[in-house]
């Protein structure tokens, strides 16, 4: 079975700094998709990034990136220039390759970010 | 952009009721997905759908839970006996294609309490 795991339950980071949130996972898959997942206070799910494994180039949106380190089955969160708006729970999930399947969810980071 | 969309956002239902979540996934999306999420703890995988069938489903979709797709647009989860337990936010989720390239996109949620 695949677990994922988000050993940091919250963080804080000054606005306009950059923040760094850590996810590893287990698997024996050898190829999956990783997402990260953004929870605001309003509680809608929302799509940050994603990044196949199959792929060794690092996925970036805008101030978002991530840093997949396939081999220590690593998955980070970069956050660039953070914004209040950025304060939210961060969930890192991780999905097998074999058609639309469920995804796996860390327990979370939740970061605030401090104007 | 479309959307997920959840009804009700908050449900308050008595002990030992029945509970129908409704959903509308994403028009042209094929896959359908119930996750919940228990305050304070991850989100869990309950229930896969595609092809008006379910597809996977966890170990915490027992024979109290059921799901259905009664016409082409709604996505609906049954609780038929509902417990304390049960009280939750209950994600809806859809993804397109036969690839899991694509990613699941999920609607704002449905805070279930039982009381």
């Amino acid at each position: 079975a695949q677990t994922v795991t988000q050993s940091q339950p919250e963080m804080s980071v000054q606005e306009a700094e950059t923040v760094t949130l850590s996810c590893t996972y287990d698997t024996s898959e050898n190829n999956y998709y990783l997402f990260w997942y953004k929870q605001p206070p309003s509680r809608q799910m929302i799509l940050v990034i994603r990044q196949e494994a199959y792929k060794q180039q690092n996925a970036t949106e805008n101030r978002f990136s991530v840093n997949f380190q396939k081999a220590a089955k690593s998955f980070s969160l970069k956050i660039s220039d953070s914004q209040l708006g950025d304060t939210a729970m961060y969930f890192c999930a991780f999905t097998r390759n074999s058609g639309n399947t469920p995804l796996v969810f860390g327990k979370g980071t939740r970061l605030s970010v401090i104007a | 952009e479309p959307e997920v969309t959840q009804t009700p956002s908050h449900q308050v239902t008595q002990m030992g009721q029945e509970v129908i979540l409704r959903c509308v996934p994403i028009s042209n999306h094929l896959y359908f997905y119930w996750y919940r999420q228990i305050l304070g703890q991850k989100v869990e995988f309950l229930v896969s759908f595609y092809n008006n069938e379910i597809s996977e489903k966890s170990e915490i979709f027992d024979d109290q839970f059921s799901v259905e797709r009664p016409d082409g647009s709604n996505f609906t989860l049954k609780i038929r006996s509902t417990k304390l337990e049960d009280s939750a936010m209950y994600f809806c989720a859809s993804s397109g294609g036969l690839s899991s390239n694509q990613p699941q996109h999920f609607g704002d949620g449905t805070r279930l309490s039982i009381l």
